[in-house]
């Protein structure tokens, strides 16, 4: 069975501009969970989506925005991006929104210039 | 605030050794489950071991296994048999029961030995 999938792997982006980044759970999965990874600390929580609703949001100022899609699968866009936000994104998902298991992607590793 | 400590920024271990990676957490919540990830350079997070608050009984996945101190708030991990493999950054995690947003220790930076 395929895993959690992201895209892309990798990303350069000037200050200033948008990203969007992709996320595709395992087959089944309802829940979808975002997560920033800077280099050197442990994956701080952005977004929990569930049944394509926000269910979640910790603490990221409004440029982070995510959605779900029927599918299940997931996008984050970041508008105005800062030197900051270089980082690698996670995303997870799980079969329900309050179910503890969550399966990782192998994340999108995102430099801004 | 739920917050996770790793006071281990870095630690070594020969292979076939026993190495233990403590982890700390501060909650008031009383249902919630902890979770040690492995992430290897290839960055793929992956789950070694979790933890039901409610179960005293200290879980165990083949070489891995917890010690988890409920009022102490203290779940260390132990990897037995260390393998080349095992090198790796290992985050510990923290979950209430009603919600998603996992909380992650700084991690520490695992290194096995020939």
């Amino acid at each position: 069975d395929a895993g959690v999938t992201q895209s892309p792997t990798h990303l350069i982006k000037t200050r200033g501009q948008h990203v969007t980044l992709r996320c595709s759970p395992i087959s089944g999965h309802k829940s979808v969970s975002w997560y920033q990874q800077v280099l050197g600390q442990g994956p701080q929580f952005i977004f929990q989506y569930y049944e394509k609703e926000e269910r979640g949001r910790g603490n990221f100022p409004d440029r982070f925005s995510a959605r779900q899609f029927p599918n299940y699968s997931s996008e984050l866009n970041v508008n105005a991006l800062l030197l900051g936000d270089s980082a690698l994104y996670l995303c997870a998902s799980t079969i329900l929104r309050a179910n503890y298991e969550q399966y990782f992607g192998p994340g999108t590793r995102l430099t801004v210039t | 605030a739920q917050t996770v400590t790793q006071s281990q920024p870095e630690m070594s271990v020969q292979e076939a050794e026993t190495v233990t990676l403590s982890c700390t957490y501060d909650t008031s919540e009383n249902n919630y489950y902890l979770f040690w990830y492995k992430q290897p350079p290839s960055r793929q997070m992956i789950l070694v071991i979790r933890q039901e608050a409610y179960k005293q009984q200290n879980a165990t996945e083949n070489r891995f296994s917890v010690n988890f101190q409920k009022a102490a708030k203290s779940f260390s991990l132990k990897i037995s048999d260390s393998q080349l493999g095992d090198t790796a950054m290992y985050f510990c995690a923290f979950m209430t029961r009603n919600n998603n947003d996992m909380r992650f220790g700084a991690g520490t930076r695992l290194t096995v030995k020939p």
